[in-house]
């Protein structure tokens, strides 16, 4: 079957860095999202993996393996806005997005 | 940016009775949409991808005849929860594809709640 695995829950300080990791079994790869949500809100698009390596946009990086089925998310210089749940997704081989359960992150003053 | 829209926000409504969601593409077309519905701290479950012209397309152990989706246009998608149980209480949201590889538009979603 298709899986993604991501922490359940993390928790970090105002101004520190984090890193949330997924790892996925899918049948197939067509690219790899990140997604943040807010409680009671849709999710919104972070990024978008499709190649091995880091993508890097402002305070926020992605990074892909294909060949580990891997990818996590980075967070610097954390802020109390950015207490979210992060969702990874993967396109699988007919192009339908597989999704993570989400990674509820909490920000510490 | 792209924008979706969903009507309403919120709903709550008693038993056995049946509830419309509409999902609107403001200001570009969509011929495909998605429908999700998402139980607190679980993930998105897609339930349906709703085609413009034709028939919706059903996830498996998703019961056609009780998520009625009819996209009547090519900026709108309805989903209609008949006869709905407080089992059905859930967050559902559509989203469309943008035109990008990358783009997917989220509508802002409904809180159901059935009494």
């Amino acid at each position: 079957g298709q899986n993604i695995d991501q922490p359940t829950e993390m928790t970090a300080t105002e101004g520190a860095i984090v890193q949330i990791n997924c790892t996925y079994q899918t049948s197939g790869f067509n690219g790899l999202f990140w997604y943040q949500q807010h409680a009671g809100e849709a999710p919104t698009f972070l990024s978008y993996n499709v190649l091995d390596g880091l993508e890097e946009k402002g305070r926020f990086s992605s990074f892909l393996s294909r060949s580990k089925g891997y990818s996590y998310l980075l967070l610097k210089e954390l802020q109390m806005k950015d207490s979210a749940s992060y969702l990874c997704a993967v396109k699988d081989s007919n192009y339908q997005l597989i999704w993570g359960a989400g990674t509820k992150l909490i920000i510490k003053p | 940016g792209a924008v979706v829209s969903q009507h309403p926000s919120r709903v709550i409504c008693k038993s056995g009775t049946s509830v419309k969601i509409e999902c609107r593409s403001l200001d570009f077309q969509a011929t495909t949409m998605f429908w999700y519905r998402q139980f607190p701290k679980k993930s998105l479950m897609l339930m349906a991808t709703s085609n413009e012209g034709s028939k919706a397309t059903y996830e498996q152990g998703v019961e056609k005849d009780k998520f009625l989706i009819n996209h009547a246009s090519l900026t709108l998608s309805t989903l209609t929860v008949t006869s709905a149980h407080p089992e059905d209480s859930s967050f559902y949201i559509c989203s469309a594809p943008g035109a990008g590889e990358t783009e997917q538009y989220f509508g802002p979603g409904t809180r159901l709640t059935v009494t």
